[in-house]
């Protein structure tokens, strides 16, 4: 399976921007990369994905590199509620872990208010 | 109940111990996961059930029992677990394989 790296831990301020970085330089071309967070105390939940072009939706902006060996998640505005571990994961299209999602060790975001 | 609800919440059992998790998903979906979540560990996807069938099995030890009677129902069936089972056992749903996962809080297991 494709593996990503993300940095252990991170902080943030409240209401600025917060820029999630994540590197696949394993990636396959039909690996999408999916985001989801995990709050404490409970489950992890999706935030967003995508193949090869920037994507945006109302939770998060995802930004991915040209060749694809990295990408970076964006919070616009971090609040409080965003205080997360947040996995970055390759779900492949085909093959033998086709549609899993790996979780790795992600990154724990803080958000200082 | 809307989303994914799991129960019991929090579990104690001893190892000799039977017991049983329940997961129901409220969203019409047709695939269910069991994660296990151990302290310092990654979410590790233990098996995978599409229309009630089970799909994936990732070499779970076979004290870990899996039942899926219907789209919307999971269970986990516990029997001489260890102490190192202890950990937050999730539960999710998908329409299809391959679209977003919904998880459900998870129950917190302690065995002793």
């Amino acid at each position: 399976d494709a593996k990503t790296t993300q940095p252990n831990s991170m902080e943030s301020n409240e209401e600025e921007p917060v820029h999630l970085p994540c590197n696949h330089s394993t990636i396959s071309g039909t690996d999408y990369i999916h985001w989801y967070r995990q709050l404490p105390s409970q489950g992890p939940e999706y935030v967003i994905h995508g193949l090869t072009s920037n994507v945006n939706n109302r939770m998060a902006s995802l930004a991915i590199a040209e060749d694809r060996k990295s990408s970076t998640l964006i919070l616009h505005r971090a609040t409080l509620r965003d205080a997360a571990v947040y996995y970055c994961i390759l779900r492949a299209l085909y093959g033998g872990s086709q549609g899993n999602l790996i979780f790795g060790k992600g990154t724990k975001l803080s958000v200082k208010p | 109940e809307t989303g994914v609800t799991q129960t019991p919440r929090h579990l104690v059992m001893g190892m000799t111990n039977k017991k049983s998790l329940k997961c129901e998903q409220h969203l019409g979906h047709n695939a269910m996961y069991w994660y296990k979540q151990s302290a310092k560990k990654p979410l590790e996807l233990m098996f995978v059930y599409n229309f009630k069938e089970q799909t994936e099995n990732n070499s779970v030890p076979s004290r870990f029992s899996p039942e899926c009677p219907n789209s919307s129902h999971l269970f986990l069936h516990l029997h001489t677990l260890q102490p190192e089972d202890s950990a937050l056992y999730l539960c999710a749903s998908s329409q299809g394989s391959f679209n977003e996962q919904f998880f459900g809080p998870g129950t917190r297991l302690t065995v002793l």
